[in-house]
């Protein structure tokens, strides 16, 4: 049983590109949770998805960034526009239910030129 | 709204010595509490979890946590410290529809 796929492993973008990342959850898991790690900070949670619904998106920064995790195929984390303070390590996780154990990717690390 | 702090961002011991990593949590309600571990250029992998079954979690790899209510800590021990203990540790508590709020992490470093 394959754990939790992100790809790219690296993504390098210029400033004002589009960045999408991908993750694909452990077979079986239907709730996906995406987060950012900054140098220095902890893990800052940005949206909680089930299959075609965005249950809590809280983290999200207002503009520039979106979510999707569709019917069929990987949960996709969309920036546009990058910015170079979106540089950082992107996480994603998933779980079987809610209040379960959390499975999480060995992440994306997105650098802004 | 339930939070966690953790005390120190850098830890160093001694091969050999306990590992005792410091976590304070705030919430009105009986929390769910997590320990982390980042390996370099890895995910998270869970170490153990507090869902008020018993105060004292024990966890993988010999780590335990101990969930204190009078103190608002759930401080996370090892008695012997390993060279492949050396990681990154994160202390987190359940925030609304299973969201996991992460303190910042405490980095610890094994010395031979």
């Amino acid at each position: 049983n394959a754990g939790v796929m992100q790809n790219p492993r690296h993504l390098v973008r210029r400033r004002g590109q589009e960045a999408r990342l991908r993750c694909s959850p452990m077979k079986g898991h239907s709730h996906v949770y995406w987060y950012r790690q900054l140098p220095e900070e902890g893990l800052k949670f940005m949206v909680y998805l089930q299959k075609e619904n965005i249950i809590d998106e809280s983290g999200m920064p207002k503009e520039r960034f979106s979510a999707e995790f569709p019917k069929e195929g990987p949960s996709i984390l969309r920036i546009q526009q990058v910015v170079r303070g979106d540089s950082a390590a992107y996480f994603c996780a998933s779980s079987p239910f809610t209040n379960e154990k959390l499975f999480f990717g060995s992440g994306t690390q997105l650098s802004v030129l | 709204a339930q939070s966690v702090t953790q005390l120190g961002s850098h830890v160093s011991v001694s091969e050999g010595a306990l590992v005792l990593l410091r976590c304070n949590y705030s919430s009105s309600v009986p929390p769910y509490l997590f320990w982390y571990v980042q390996y370099p250029n890895q995910g998270l992998q869970l170490l153990l979890k507090y869902t008020s079954a018993a105060t004292l979690v024990k966890g993988i790899n010999g780590f335990e946590a101990e969930f204190k209510k009078s103190e608002t800590s759930f401080h996370l021990t090892k008695p012997s410290a390993h060279m492949s203990d050396a990681a990154e540790y994160f202390c987190a508590v359940i925030r609304g529809a299973n969201n996991l709020f992460f303190g910042t992490g405490t980095r610890l470093t094994v010395i031979p």
